[in-house]
């Protein structure tokens, strides 16, 4: 079982903050990283997939950094609206395995 | 598309019950999973498939059946039903495995054993 840890596990900010959080997975055997923004009672949607040392990707307000060779990816999100609030989950992707870290849960009120 | 879909949304079983959770995708994916959800826990990996006729277990496969006799179907069963089975069932289906595509989810099956 692979090891991929997302911090904090919940966080609750104010309309307008700027947020960001970290996906932290093993270094070896890199494939892929995908990010995931999952509403209550909704299923998880892809927002980022995530595949070079380096990488950057945008979406709106919403933007990821991927580091590979130190394990770790952040995503951050520039002025939080309540509509942001929802868990934010990662997903390793090794050669032969694919583990989901626990999320962080982001709560923005207005 | 109808993309993923699964049947049915909410079930009530008895300890001992068995049940088949029903998974479909109309993408021609290969690639089929099952996930549950727990409280604190994420998304905890069953059972997969990576094409009909192949399935592999998961991180948690104890309990849990599936097969995959076509690309489209991917059904979840669960043999003698336990509390520890109470949990929300996500489907999930890829075109190119794990890599760089992202996986699409169906909305959910939400079941109770008791």
């Amino acid at each position: 079982i692979l090891n991929v840890e997302q911090s904090p596990q919940s966080l609750h900010v104010q309309e307008g903050d700027s947020t960001n959080f970290t996906c932290s997975f093993p270094s070896s055997n890199f494939y892929a990283l995908h990010w995931y923004r999952w509403e209550t009672a909704k299923s998880p949607e892809a927002l980022f997939v995530m595949t070079l040392n380096g990488d950057e990707k945008k979406k709106g307000r919403i933007s990821a950094t991927l580091n590979t060779k130190e394990g770790y990816s952040y995503l951050y999100i520039k002025g939080s609206q309540p509509e942001d609030s929802a868990t934010y989950l990662c997903a390793f992707i090794g050669y032969s395995t694919l583990t989901f870290g626990k999320g962080t849960m982001l709560l923005v009120s207005p | 598309n109808a993309g993923v879909t699964q049947t049915p949304k909410f079930q009530v079983l008895k300890t001992g019950q068995s049940m088949t959770l029903q998974c479909a995708q109309d993408m021609n994916h290969e690639y089929m999973s099952w996930y549950r959800q727990d409280p604190g826990m994420g998304l905890r990996l069953i059972h997969y498939s990576v094409g009909a006729g192949i399935t592999d277990q998961g991180e948690v496969p104890n309990g849990y059946n599936v097969s995959r006799s076509t690309t489209e179907d991917f059904p979840l069963r669960l043999l003698s039903a336990a509390p520890s089975q109470t949990s929300v069932y996500f489907c999930a289906s890829t075109s190119m495995g794990q890599s760089t595509e992202t996986q699409y989810f169906g909305p959910g099956t939400r079941l109770l054993v008791l």
